[in-house]
């Protein structure tokens, strides 16, 4: 069975810090990859998706980028963080073929002070 | 471009009533795909169901039934006989034909059910 981790659970940094947070996927190959915002207020706002190794699309201009070094993995990274960046970080993994579903990792709670 | 709307955003019911979650959609696509996610406390998206718009027979999974209704572009979820469990909140989401399974979410449903 496919199983998506994210790491870390939760985070704490300062305003101007890089980040990096991980997403990998098991039991599954070329899949489609994810990441979602939700701030507070709990709507979700799709960042950046992939459906394949250095292919990466961004949806929202931001401080954030990502990136997909192997099948299976997939980060979001910033070089400086802003206060704004806080928020709920959820990462989701779907077949590489249209109409299905995504599945969705535990999430990385980051909080910027 | 694709739209969702749920506009209930928090709803309170007592234990063992019934609650119904509207979520209207917008696309001019003629093949697109709804769906339905829980979010409790914990974070986690769960998926809980998938339609096509090909699709429109209503479904029933134990006390969770979905009515699918291209009239009205509407794809409501009702929770029969609720329970504390079922606080959460509820988002309907859609992607289009081409999309690379890209997903419009609603704002979602906050349930908050009263023991």
């Amino acid at each position: 069975s496919q199983t998506i981790h994210q790491w870390p659970a939760t985070l704490v940094q300062p305003v101007g810090s890089p980040l990096s947070l991980e997403c990998t996927v098991e039991g599954t190959s070329n899949p489609n990859l994810y990441w979602y915002r939700q701030a507070a207020g709990r709507g979700l706002q799709l960042l950046f998706y992939s459906v394949g190794i250095g292919q990466i699309s961004s949806e929202v201009p931001q401080n954030l980028s990502a990136s997909r070094p192997q099948d299976r993995q997939f980060i979001l990274s910033s070089k400086k963080l802003l206060l704004s960046d806080s928020g709920f970080y959820l990462c989701a993994w779907s077949v590489d073929r249209g109409g299905y579903e995504q599945y969705f990792g535990p999430g990385t709670r980051l909080t910027v002070t | 471009a694709q739209k969702v709307t749920q506009a209930q955003t928090e709803i309170s019911v007592v234990e063992k009533e019934d609650v119904t979650l509207d979520c209207v959609y917008e696309t001019r696509d003629t093949t697109y795909y709804l769906f339905w996610y829980k979010q409790p406390p914990s974070g986690e998206l769960v998926f809980l169901i998938r339609r096509n718009s090909f699709d429109e027979q209503n479904e029933i999974s134990g006390r969770y039934s979905w009515n699918f209704q291209k009239s009205t572009s509407s794809f409501n979820f009702t929770i029969t006989a609720s329970q504390v469990v079922d606080s959460a909140v509820y988002f309907c989401a859609l992607s289009e034909e081409g999309g690379n399974n890209r997903l419009a979410f609603g704002k979602g449903n906050q349930v908050v059910v009263i023991p």
